[in-house]
């Protein structure tokens, strides 16, 4: 079993639409949790932190649930720039640093 | 600023070569990691750098693979005996302290065709 799991989509959303993604990890010791945003043949960039009482950055919001070990990711009102794939990210065990990459998840927004 | 850069950009070789490929992290960035990305997957971990020494080299995948950042900068893989299954994008990535609470920043990564 991956030690990061996420459903490759793609998602294919009109504008405006909401979309939620899933990731679940396997280490229950894990301790910080990020999404990242990469864009086709580019590199991946982080877009946001998760923490245990959620967050919100304008229209995105990550959740954590640590008992049913999921992270998830919602979009609002989503835009055509939003297309791209969202990488979920989570510390590996150790204190290393080390971040565990998931599969990614591919969102195409249409018009 | 510079972010960190990656070279070179593109690399084709043939089965059995050696390839080295280089990473100039930010300047400051104490912290230097190396993945690789097979289309359709995620980054796999290969190696972490704190400083000039491996503090985690665990997902290096055999020992054709080794990594090295002498000085504490810039840092080179290098893979002996290439195969086609290595083909892929390597990518690397700093950040100011490393783990929780240092983000990451990759560069736009090499990519590496072995025919």
């Amino acid at each position: 079993r991956k030690e990061v799991e996420q459903d490759p989509g793609p998602f294919n959303v009109p504008e405006g639409a909401t979309v939620a993604f899933n990731c679940t990890y396997s280490n229950s010791a894990s301790q910080s949790f990020f999404w990242y945003r990469q864009d086709c043949r580019k590199e991946p960039k982080l877009l946001m932190s998760v923490y245990s009482s959620g967050n919100e950055d304008g229209r995105f919001t990550a959740q954590l649930n640590r008992a049913s070990q999921y992270i998830s990711l919602l979009i609002r009102d989503s835009k055509l720039s939003d297309s791209a794939t969202y990488l979920c990210v989570v510390i590996g065990s150790g204190n290393t640093g080390k971040l565990i990459f998931g599969q990614g998840t591919t969102l195409q927004v249409k018009p | 600023g510079a972010g960190v850069s990656q070279t070179p950009s593109n690399k084709v070789t043939e089965k059995g070569k050696y390839v080295e490929l280089r990473c100039d992290p930010i300047s400051g960035h104490t912290a230097l990691y190396w993945y690789r990305q097979s289309l359709g997957q995620g980054p796999e971990f290969l190696i972490y750098f704190q400083g000039t020494g491996a503090a985690d080299d665990s997902g290096l995948p055999n020992d054709r693979f080794f990594a090295v950042r002498p000085e504490g900068s810039v840092s080179t893989l290098k893979i002996q005996r290439t195969e086609r299954g290595d083909s892929a994008v390597y990518l690397c990535a700093s950040s100011l302290f490393g783990g929780e609470g240092s983000p990451l920043h990759f560069g736009n990564g090499t990519r590496l065709t072995v025919t």
